[in-house]
């Protein structure tokens, strides 16, 4: 059974420090990984996807790692702003059904001013 | 612009009530996803969909079922609303990544 766990819980840092969430999966076969960001009381939005033929993907000030033979993934946010607090969560693909995904509890990100 | 939406961004309902929320996206996905998000729970599965008519049970589906008569559409439905089923629901649709909708939040009084 695929278990998706996310270190630390919560992180508090200034702004334009650069940020550094992990994920670790137990299952390492998978076919790709997802990073979300949540706001309060509002549904997630996809940030990142990354294939596992690749070992990272970029989207402007965000990149994603993945690391099948460790188990690990890990989001960095560079440079960060107010605008990124957030809950940040990661899912990666059940093994019991194509399709779904096992969401990590989440990393809730406090940038302050 | 992809778009998963949600017919209630909040709904409050009385005990034994039948309800329905209902999920249309418009990306042509054949996966579609019922989850309920609970402080210190997480996201849960509920039921999951990957075609039309076609539906698995997810983690939690009991006091829940399903309805999926359109590919772009997928409903949940309280067959007898009761407190403990006070929660964010949250449908999602896939290709690949997965797209959420905005939520609902049920009150079950």
């Amino acid at each position: 059974k695929q278990e998706v766990t996310q270190i630390p819980a919560a992180l508090s840092v200034p702004e334009g420090e650069n940020l550094v969430l992990n994920c670790s999966f137990t299952d390492s076969a998978i076919y790709n990984l997802q990073w979300f960001r949540q706001d309060p009381g509002k549904g997630l939005t996809s940030l990142l996807l990354i294939q596992s033929s690749q070992r990272e993907q970029t989207s402007g000030r965000l990149n994603a790692s993945l690391d099948k033979s460790s188990g690990r993934s890990t989001l960095y946010i560079a440079a960060s702003q107010p605008g990124d607090s957030a809950t940040y969560l990661c899912a990666a693909p059940r093994a019991d059904s194509w399709g779904k995904l096992q969401f990590g509890a989440g990393t809730q990100v406090v940038v302050t001013p | 612009d992809v778009k998963v939406t949600q017919s209630s961004r909040y709904l409050v309902k009385r005990t034994g009530e039948k309800v329905f929320l209902e999920c249309v996206q418009d990306m042509d996905h054949e996966n579609m996803f019922w989850y309920r998000q609970d402080p210190g729970l997480g996201l849960r599965l509920i039921y999951f969909s990957y075609d039309v008519k076609m539906k698995e049970k997810g983690d939690i589906p009991e006091g829940y079922s399903v309805s999926r008569e359109k590919k772009e559409r997928f409903s949940l439905i309280l067959e007898s609303a009761s407190t403990n089923q006070t929660s964010m629901y949250l449908c999602a649709s896939s290709a690949d990544t997965q797209y959420f909708g905005p939520g609902t939040r049920l009150t079950v009084l």
